[in-house]
């Protein structure tokens, strides 16, 4: 059974500062792996998605790894800003199964 | 703490009838809950919000008369997908947002709708 750890949990940085956020997962038979981003009381929205065959993707100041073999991806996120505070979940795809998600690392970037 | 139950986890059923998914907060309450609609191999679409006690928000494109969404309880949102055709096949993940932390990443299990 396919499981998806976050750490650090929660995160606290000041404005500038550049930042990782981890993901593992336990199954290495993946199709692809994603990066949500969620606001207070909203729903998810998409940030990057990795297929099993690239080791990473980029966005804008948000690059995503993946090291499939290792069963671990990170999202770095640059020069962060205060509009970046949110949770962000990472969720793995194993082809036909409903997507695994992670509980999800809360980012707060102080002004 | 903060469990979601989704209920069936598969369900197959014939063109033209309908199908209804419950997405139930097990151990907080949820004035919100959203569903999501997860195509083969593919990211997640979020379909609606679902708010207690009033109309879910639909997102653009998804048609409101086809996916019903009632949100009768602060524990309880159900979505019935009506004269299901065999594109509505697909996997349909709800979540919920505990109303005592305003923590929304708490998902149910799956559903996965099979139309044949």
């Amino acid at each position: 059974k396919q499981e998806v750890t976050q750490i650090p949990a929660a995160l606290s940085v000041p404005e500038g500062e550049n930042l990782v956020l981890n993901c593992s997962f336990t199954d290495s038979a993946i199709y692809n792996l994603q990066w949500f981003r969620q606001d207070p009381g909203k729903g998810l929205t998409s940030l990057l998605l990795i297929q099993s065959s690239q080791r990473e993707q980029t966005s804008g100041r948000l690059n995503a790894s993946l090291d499939k073999s290792s069963g671990r991806s990170t999202l770095y996120i640059a020069a962060s800003q205060p509009g970046d505070s949110a949770t962000y979940l990472c969720a793995v795809n194993s082809g036909n199964t409903p997507l695994v998600f992670g509980k999800g690392t809360r980012l707060s970037v102080i002004a | 703490g903060a469990v979601v139950s989704q209920h069936p986890s598969r369900v197959i059923c014939k063109s033209g009838t309908s199908v209804k998914i419950e997405c139930r907060s097990l151990d907080f309450q949820a004035t919100t809950m959203f569903w999501y609609r997860q195509f083969p191999k593919k990211s997640l679409m979020l379909m609606a919000t679902s708010n207690e006690g009033s109309k879910a928000t639909y997102e653009q494109g998804v048609e409101k008369d086809k996916f019903l969404i009632n949100h009768a309880s602060l524990t309880l949102s159900t979505l019935t997908v009506t004269s299901a055709h065999p594109e509505d096949s697909s996997f349909y993940i709800c979540s919920a947002r505990d109303d005592r932390t305003g923590a929304s990443a708490f998902f149910g299990q799956g559903t996965r709708l099979t139309v044949v």
